[in-house]
């Protein structure tokens, strides 16, 4: 399958825990995205990258997140913390953005589903 | 700031039946896209609209593109029990400098098949 994979699927953790999300994109797919949905609302954006440079950052990510993409490959969204107002769905997503006026298209992957107790 | 309103919130209807659900935003959006959300799934791109007045569709899927640029509507003809799901518009946020950057989405129309 080469479409956007995450690890882990579930995590289950008690307040104050620390967590870490991995997020492989569709390979050469040079943008990734973190978003975060919780229940009955659309996901909302939380940062991104171009290649390795993250280039926005979301009100939404308060300074106990942070994400990093070395080599501009993988990402990893770390948590530090957790708060049961952290209970979500993380989203990553990845796309192909060239300066040929190609459209871009993210696709997603089956997110991370975080529970904190 | 960049809003997207979904209509209906939640659809229950016979497998079937057509489905027709939209979009609106106060602001100008220049990409609309479609996605379909499973439960425990993320979104799956189901139709992308580049231009205003465009009619796209796919399979049993058609959507618009307002000519207003603010509004857009997915129809689904002759409904399935697989086509249960949560239905997103969705936009791209326009940057300073005019580029796309994140998407904005709406609250999504969740969608009930009654064989």
């Amino acid at each position: 399958d080469t479409g956007v994979s995450q690890d882990p699927r579930h995590k289950i953790t008690k307040r104050g825990q620390n967590v870490t999300f991995r997020c492989d994109p569709i390979s050469e797919h040079n943008r990734l995205y973190w978003y975060r949905q919780t229940l009955g609302q659309g996901p909302e954006f939380l940062t991104y990258f171009q290649n390795e440079a993250q280039l926005e950052k979301s009100r939404l990510l308060s300074d106990r997140f942070s994400a990093e993409r070395p080599k501009g490959s993988f990402s990893t969204l770390e948590i530090q913390r957790t708060e049961q107002g952290d209970s979500a769905m993380y989203l990553c997503a990845s796309s192909l953005v060239g300066s040929g006026g190609h459209h871009e298209t993210q696709y997603f992957g089956p997110g991370t589903r975080l529970l904190v107790l | 700031g960049q809003q997207l309103n979904q209509s209906p919130q939640s659809m229950f209807i016979q497998e079937g039946e057509d489905v027709s659900m939209n979009c609106t935003s106060s602001s100008i959006f220049n990409t609309w896209l479609w996605y379909k959300q499973e439960p425990g799934e993320g979104p799956v791109l189901l139709i992308a609209l580049y231009k205003a007045g465009e009619l796209t569709s796919n399979g049993r899927l058609t959507a618009q593109f307002g000519i207003t640029r603010k509004d857009s509507f997915l129809n689904i003809s002759a409904s399935i029990p697989s086509d249960v799901g949560i239905y997103f518009c969705a936009g791209p946020r326009l940057n300073y400098g005019g580029s796309q950057g994140n998407l904005i989405f709406g609250k999504g129309t969740k969608l009930s098949v009654k064989p």
